[in-house]
């Protein structure tokens, strides 16, 4: 069974620049997390989808990040336009079952942004 | 107070060692309770989830006390491949999966 895919593995853009990110979830996984770690600190929850619909999106830093789900497939996070700040990995996960609390959230790879 | 606090290591150990790792957690209403871990310039991996009774598997063991907001892991005769970063991971909404991560704790494990 495939895991969870994100694209691309890396980007470098320039500040003031746009860029998409991409997060395929695990076949048939309802639940689409997106979490970001930046340097020195822990990894941080942005929003959580359930389905195409947003659950929770009280870890977006501002509006200059939009996370879309279309179809309750796979996700896009824009980040526009882009900060200094906004350098980091970000990471996405998926799961089955929101109803258990033990229920696991598996990661892809991440997304290295580096923003110049 | 940061949400989940742990060791910042590193701890460098020799292979057969035994390693424990402490973590604490600021809400007293968090729902659930793990360890994951990453390798450098990997994703987090599940290792463990963190049971109130306890739980084993192979090696490693953890441990919650849900008075003192306290999680700990236990690797014993560590090994060369247990390298890496280990993660208190903490369920703090009821209903949702929000995880809420400590910064992590790295484990080098040497001949």
């Amino acid at each position: 069974e495939a895991g969870v895919t994100q694209f691309p593995s890396h980007s470098v853009i320039e500040k003031g620049q746009t860029v998409t990110l991409r997060c395929d979830p695990i076949s048939g996984h309802d639940n689409l997390y997106w979490y970001r770690r930046v340097m020195g600190k822990e990894i941080k929850f942005l929003l959580h989808f359930v389905k195409e619909s947003k659950q929770d999106e009280s870890g977006m830093p501002n509006n200059r990040f939009l996370a879309e789900r279309t179809g309750g497939t796979y996700s896009t996070l824009k980040v526009q336009p882009a900060e200094l700040e906004d350098s980091g990995v970000y990471f996405c996960a998926s799961s089955q079952d929101e109803a258990d609390s033990y229920n696991e959230q598996f990661f892809g790879p991440g997304t290295r942004l580096t923003v110049l | 107070r940061k949400e989940v606090e742990q060791d910042p290591g590193p701890f460098n150990v020799p292979e057969g060692a035994t390693v424990a790792f402490n973590c604490t957690y600021s809400n007293s209403a968090s729902q659930s309770f793990f360890w994951y871990r990453q390798d450098c310039r990997k994703e987090p991996k599940l290792l463990m989830s963190v049971y109130s009774s306890g739980n084993e598997d192979g090696r490693f063991t953890a441990q919650l006390n849900r008075a003192s907001q306290y999680i700990s892991l236990l690797i014993r005769d560590s090994k060369l491949s247990d390298s890496a970063t280990y993660l208190c991971v903490v369920n703090m909404n009821s209903g949702y999966s929000t995880l809420t991560f400590g910064k992590g704790t790295m484990l080098l494990v040497s001949p």
